[in-house]
C-alpha cells in the first residue's frame, strides 16, 4: 500500500512569487491534515479536511495561504505571494478515521529566498 | 494554552537503554503520540498512549500518568539506526470538534558506537 505522498520535495522561490504544494493521502483516507515546521520550533497544525470539506482551518497564518482538497482526493496547498517567514518544511498526514493515528507524507522543503 | 516539553538532545551508547520524556499542559487530551522522524524523511508513528500505565511494542515502550501530564518513551538494546528524532505530539480538541495534534520541539537522539 503506497504512503502518504508530496510533491515537489524541494521549492526554492522567490518573495513574492507563488507556490503550489500537492499532497496525495492514503487511498480512502478521508482526513487529511496540513502541519508546517518552521526551522528550530514544533511541527504545527494548519489545518483538516474531511474529504472535500474543510473541518478546522485554524492554523493557517494569514489569507496568503490557501488549502483545497476537490474531490476529496488530493490537495494542494498554495501560497501567494509568499513571504520569507513562509519557509519551512510542509507537512502532510492523512487517516481514515479523525480518531486514527495519522500517516505523514516526507515533506516538501520550501525555502523563500 | 498548550506547552509541550521534551528535551533537545540525548546521546546514548549502542546497546544501553535511554528515556526520553515528554511533559505536557494542553487544552483538552485524548491520547498522547510518540513519532520517529530521520532527517529528511516523514514522522512514522511509534506508539500511543490514552490511558494511565505502559504500552510495550517490541524494544520500545511508552508511559502515561495523565495526572501528571506526563510520558515517557522508553528505548531498549539501541541500535544505531535509532538516531534520529523523536517526536511527542497530544491529541487534543480543536475548535470545531474534531481532534487534532500538537507537537513538541522533538528530541535528536543519538546512537554512538
Amino acid at each position: 500500500e503506497a504512503g502518504v505522498t508530496q510533491f515537489p520535495s524541494h521549492s526554492v522561490i522567490e518573495k513574492g512569487q507563488t507556490v503550489t504544494l500537492r499532497c496525495d493521502p492514503i487511498s480512502g483516507h478521508d482526513n487529511l491534515y496540513w502541519y508546517r515546521r518552521v526551522m528550530g520550533k514544533e511541527i504545527k497544525f494548519l489545518l483538516h479536511f474531511v474529504k472535500e470539506s474543510k473541518q478546522d482551518e485554524s492554523g493557517m497564518p494569514n489569507n496568503r495561504f490557501l488549502a483545497e482538497r476537490t474531490g476529496g482526493t488530493y490537495s494542494t496547498l498554495k501560497v501567494q505571494p509568499a513571504e520569507l517567514e513562509d519557509s519551512g518544511v510542509y507537512f502532510c498526514a492523512s487517516s481514515q478515521e479523525n480518531r486514527d493515528e495519522q500517516y505523514f507524507g516526507p515533506g516538501t522543503r520550501l525555502t523563500v529566498t | 494554552g498548550q506547552n509541550i516539553d521534551q528535551p533537545t538532545e540525548m546521546t546514548a551508547t549502542e546497546g544501553a537503554i535511554v528515556q526520553i520524556n515528554c511533559t505536557y499542559q494542553t487544552s483538552g487530551f485524548n491520547g498522547l503520540f510518540w513519532y520517529q522522524q530521520h532527517a529528511g524523511e516523514a514522522p512514522t508513528f511509534l506508539s500511543y498512549n490514552v490511558l494511565d500505565g505502559l504500552e510495550e511494542k517490541g524494544r520500545f515502550s511508552s508511559f502515561l500518568s495523565r495526572s501528571k501530564g506526563y510520558s515517557y518513551l522508553l528505548l531498549k538494546e539501541l541500535q544505531m539506526k535509532d538516531s534520529a528524532s523523536y517526536l511527542c505530539a497530544v491529541r487534543g480538541w480543536g475548535n470545531t470538534g474534531f481532534q487534532k495534534l500538537v507537537f513538541g520541539t522533538g528530541t535528536r537522539l543519538l546512537v554512538s558506537p
